[in-house]
């Protein structure tokens, strides 16, 4: 079965600075789509970044980017020129290819001091 | 993007009875939608995948009877939580898959919470 760690359950940052984000994955497959959420206080879960195993090129959305490493199963996300409106918890989730449901990881709770 | 609507927002109830939750997708068709549990501080647990005119498949150690899910149309589905105990209570999140998209995104709602009394 697969599953996503998310291994630092805090983390801190000052406002205007970068933070990474770690993510690894087990899987066998070769055919999957890696993603990381945004759940602020409201809740909601917002789709920050995607990313198609077959693509080498890691993906961008503004100030988030990741960092894909396929042989290592990791997919951290950076956060540039951090923002008060980035404080959430972030999930990394995992999608095998033709499959519906994502398994996601346990999360990382994102605090940006002012 | 597209939009996911979730109602209510919040519920609180009587030990003993129903709570029907509603989730639609608002802009798009969604062939398939998902239910999840979230405990405090804790990550999303998959209860069942949702399926347009066909039965719910509920992820293993989830009781059927006990949440009952239908899915009428490729715009809503529905999540019953029968005969609710204050063990029930727990934040409910929905998703909807956009069948047309070429991205296969899931969509969520803004999630329910079900204050059991």
């Amino acid at each position: 079965a697969q599953t996503v760690t998310q291994s630092q359950p805090e983390m801190s940052v000052q406002e205007a600075e970068t933070v990474t984000l770690s993510c690894t994955y087990d899987t066998s497959e070769s055919d999957y789509y890696l993603f990381w959420y945004k759940q602020p206080p409201s809740r909601q879960m917002i789709l920050v970044i995607r990313q198609e195993a077959y693509k080498q090129q890691n993906a961008t959305e503004n100030r988030f980017s990741v960092n894909f490493q396929k042989a290592a199963k990791s997919f951290s996300l950076k956060i540039s020129d951090s923002q008060l409106g980035d404080a959430a918890m972030y999930f990394c989730a995992y999608r095998r290819g033709g499959a519906q449901k994502l398994v996601f990881g346990q999360g990382t709770r994102l605090t940006i001091n002012p | 993007g597209a939009v996911v609507s979730q109602h209510p927002s919040w519920v609180i109830c009587k030990s003993g009875t129903s709570v029907k939750i509603e989730c639609r997708s608002l802009d798009f068709q969604a062939t398939t939608m998902f239910w999840y549990r979230q405990f405090p501080k804790q990550s999303l647990m998959l209860m069942a995948t949702s399926n347009e005119g066909s039965k719910a498949t509920y992820e293993q150690g989830v009781e059927k009877d006990k949440f009952l899910i239908n899915h009428a149309s490729l715009t809503l589905s529905t999540l019953t939580v029968t005969s609710a105990h204050p063990e029930d209570s727990s934040f409910y999140i929905c998703s909807a898959r956009d069948r047309t998209g070429a991205l296969n995104i899931q969509y969520f709602g803004a999630g329910t919470r079900l204050s059991v009394l």
